[in-house]
């Protein structure tokens, strides 16, 4: 069964950092890229960044303005998000999910975790 | 990246068919066969029901389908149920290596 657990979430004072994990088990990890997808409260899903199966490949939302960082280790099966210059707009569920990549670029995310609340606020 | 227009809400009665619109621009929607759709319940994780515009992936009901014309994709709910109620978000790729979700459609089963 495929499962995928995500951490590290919490409360962040604005400017401060975070680092994200995914513990994905149940599949060949390094076979799939990843992805973080966030859900403000009681707002819609937001695509946040993307990871090719060996990390060649790496693709952000224009909107992050560079301040976060998507990365992974294979050998631990782990996916990581390092945010920072953290602001209240990040406010979110951030939740990891798998994309099948049924086509290169299809959006077919089909497993996602439970997702963890980072809130950012003084 | 360019935006996905969802209607708010969306309501049937039991046993009813409904459709759920996702409208883009040439530039996405219309410009990709690779437009998907997700089930989202209170307090759980999104679900994938329709990949690439009309495929289901292995354990959906066939009551879900999905189409698309031009810019906009479309999902039909048929034989609506209880258990259908639920937020329903359409995601599309966007080129440039992005993708974008639609804004999200709230079905209620009246």
């Amino acid at each position: 069964e495929v499962q995928l657990v995500e951490s590290g979430g919490g409360l962040v004072k604005p400017g401060g950092s975070l680092r994200l994990s995914c513990a994905a088990s149940g599949f060949v990890f390094s076979d799939y890229y990843m992805n973080w997808v966030r859900q403000a409260p009681g707002k819609g899903l937001e695509w946040v960044s993307s990871i090719s199966s060996t990390s060649t490949y790496i693709y952000y939302a224009d909107s992050l303005k560079g301040r976060f960082t998507i990365s992974r280790d294979n050998a631990k099966n782990s996916l990581y998000l390092q945010m920072n210059s953290l602001v209240a707009e990040d406010t979110a569920v951030y939740f990891c999910a798998r994309r099948l990549g049924g086509q290169l670029w299809s959006a077919d995310f089909d497993s996602w975790g439970q997702g963890t609340l980072v809130t950012v606020s003084s | 990246q360019s935006a996905l227009t969802q209607p708010a809400s969306v309501s049937g009665s039991p046993g009813q068919s409904i459709t759920i619109s996702c409208t883009g621009t040439t530039n996405s929607v219309g410009s990709y066969n690779l437009v998907s759709w997700f089930q989202q319940h209170p307090g759980k994780a999104p679900k994938l029901i329709i990949s690439e515009v009309n495929k289901r992936p292995s354990g959906v009901s066939d009551r879900f389908s999905g189409s698309k014309s031009g810019s906009t994709a479309s999902l039909t709910i048929a034989g609506l149920q209880a258990e259908d109620e639920a937020d329903y978000y359409c995601c599309s790729y966007v080129g440039y290596s992005s993708w974008v979700f639609g804004g999200g459609t709230k079905v209620t089963v009246l």
